[in-house]
């Protein structure tokens, strides 16, 4: 049984530009959930895929966007990048709602804006 | 709105003491999950409470909840320099929130 595979695990970006991070769920979740975590804070909840639907979103603005597969991977995708943006994004599955088991964080993405 | 409360937000503490981390959250919830982050590193689950005076133990861990009072508790016995750590608490029925950390240090 794989566990959440997240990509790339490092990335450098300039503000202003588009960024894709990618995130493989464990094997039969059907669920995926994205964090962002900024230095020191708790993660934040960006949004949650649900068979791929959309099912919540936090206070983050339309540019960050998602996206969830018929195999259950998953993409964040952030436009118009701010400095503030630097963070470690989590991506985490689970399966079923409520989850059955709980949740399974992947290793995350380092995201630097300069 | 759903808030998760931890405090204390930093603790320090020497090698063999007992103390306890406390999460408290704004609505009404019957599952609540603890983790542990070292430094530059994902998130660790170490309990899933998932019903009121659920109580979970592992090793020098003991975590516990109690619905009514939307109250739950970390509790590190005879504490041991690699427990420290950032421990989050998280709670929700379908989506997460989780608290803002307790950075534990224990001292040798």
């Amino acid at each position: 049984e794989t566990g959440v595979t997240q990509s790339p695990t490092h990335l450098i970006k300039t503000r202003g530009q588009q960024v894709t991070l990618r995130c493989s769920s464990q094997s039969g979740h059907n669920t995926v959930s994205w964090y962002q975590q900024a230095l020191g804070q708790g993660p934040q909840f960006i949004f949650q895929y649900y068979r791929e639907e959309e099912n919540g979103r936090g206070n983050f603005p339309p540019r960050f966007s998602g996206i969830q597969f018929p195999n259950y991977s998953s993409e964040l995708n952030v436009n118009a990048l701010e400095l503030d943006d630097s963070a470690l994004y989590l991506c985490a599955s689970s399966l079923g709602r409520p989850p059955r088991g709980g949740y399974t964080f992947g290793s995350g993405t380092r995201l630097t804006v300069v | 709105e759903l808030k998760v409360e931890q405090n204390p937000l930093f603790l320090s503490m020497q090698e063999g003491k007992n103390y306890t981390i406390y999460c408290n959250y704004s609505t009404t919830s019957d599952r609540l999950y603890w983790y542990r982050q070292d430094p530059g590193k994902s998130l660790e689950s170490l309990f899933v409470l998932l019903s009121n005076g659920a109580v979970k133990q592992e090793g020098r861990l003991m975590a516990s909840l109690d619905t009514k009072a939307r109250l739950s508790t970390l509790h590190i016995t005879a504490a041991v320099h690699d427990l420290s750590a950032t421990y989050f608490c998280a709670v929700g029925d379908d989506k997460i929130i989780f608290g803002k950390g307790t950075r534990l240090h224990i001292l040798p």
